[in-house]
């Protein structure tokens, strides 16, 4: 099994909107709806912003959407705000009790 | 709410076993996945494996020739093992707990503990 793919980096001004994608295979984001996404600020702990393809932790805002087409995910972050620069993290089941992590992108707001 | 907190070595040698603890408070760790996850420096997440609070098991399979995650529900912790090591293993290791009412998400993480693999 190999790793998601995702972009090493996106960008957006403030109030604007940043979409990253995450890419697997029909073996595993395409065949299951197990997608999360973590959030990671450098030297702390990830944390969940969304799971199962679209559904938000309470606690997280409504400016973070989640959704899938086929074998790629996709996370959203609506009206951008200088405190979402941060890395961003996709992960998703991979069938027989295996799990992968995408490779991360670094979301920067100019 | 339920914290996470990594314990063990900080350096370990190449060739040697690494032993990392997760002690699980304000919570039971009955019913849930207990999962190890690590980041090398500057590179992404990688998952190690996980264990249900029964004892159940299962590894990355790149790595399950070396690794061992055990539970010990009377102390709310659970272990990982991992043997024969290289530089390679360098890395922020954390503990999570996978939610099966966020469908199996990881939504609580331990602050994570740096091991580095060195002579």
């Amino acid at each position: 099994q190999s790793a998601l793919t995702q972009p090493p980096s996106a960008s957006g001004s403030p109030g604007q909107s940043v979409t990253m994608s995450c890419t697997g295979t029909s073996s595993d984001v395409g065949n299951y709806n197990y997608v999360s996404w973590y959030q990671q600020y450098p030297g702390k702990a990830p944390k969940l912003m969304i799971y199962e393809v679209s559904k938000r932790p309470s606690g997280v805002p409504d400016r973070f959407s989640g959704s899938k087409s086929g074998n790629t995910a996709s996370l959203t972050v609506s009206g951008l705000q200088a405190e979402d620069e941060a890395d961003y993290y996709c992960s998703s089941y991979a069938g027989s009790s295996n799990w992968l992590f995408g490779g991360g992108t670094k979301v920067t707001v100019l | 709410q339920v914290q996470l907190q990594e314990s063990g070595p900080g350096l370990v040698k190449p060739s040697e076993t690494l032993s990392l603890t997760c002690t699980v408070s304000g919570g039971s760790i009955n019913n849930y996945y207990w999962s190890w996850i690590r980041q090398p420096p500057g590179k992404g997440l990688e998952w190690i494996g996980f264990i249900y609070y029964s004892g159940t098991t299962n590894y990355n399979p790149s790595l399950k020739s070396r690794v061992t995650i055990s539970v010990d529900t009377s102390k709310n912790q659970f272990s990982l093992e991992l043997t024969s090591v290289t530089a390679a293993d360098t890395a922020v290791y954390y503990c999570a707990r996978q939610n099966s009412i966020a469908a199996y998400a990881y939504d609580c993480w331990g602050q994570g503990t740096l091991v580095t693999v060195s002579s």
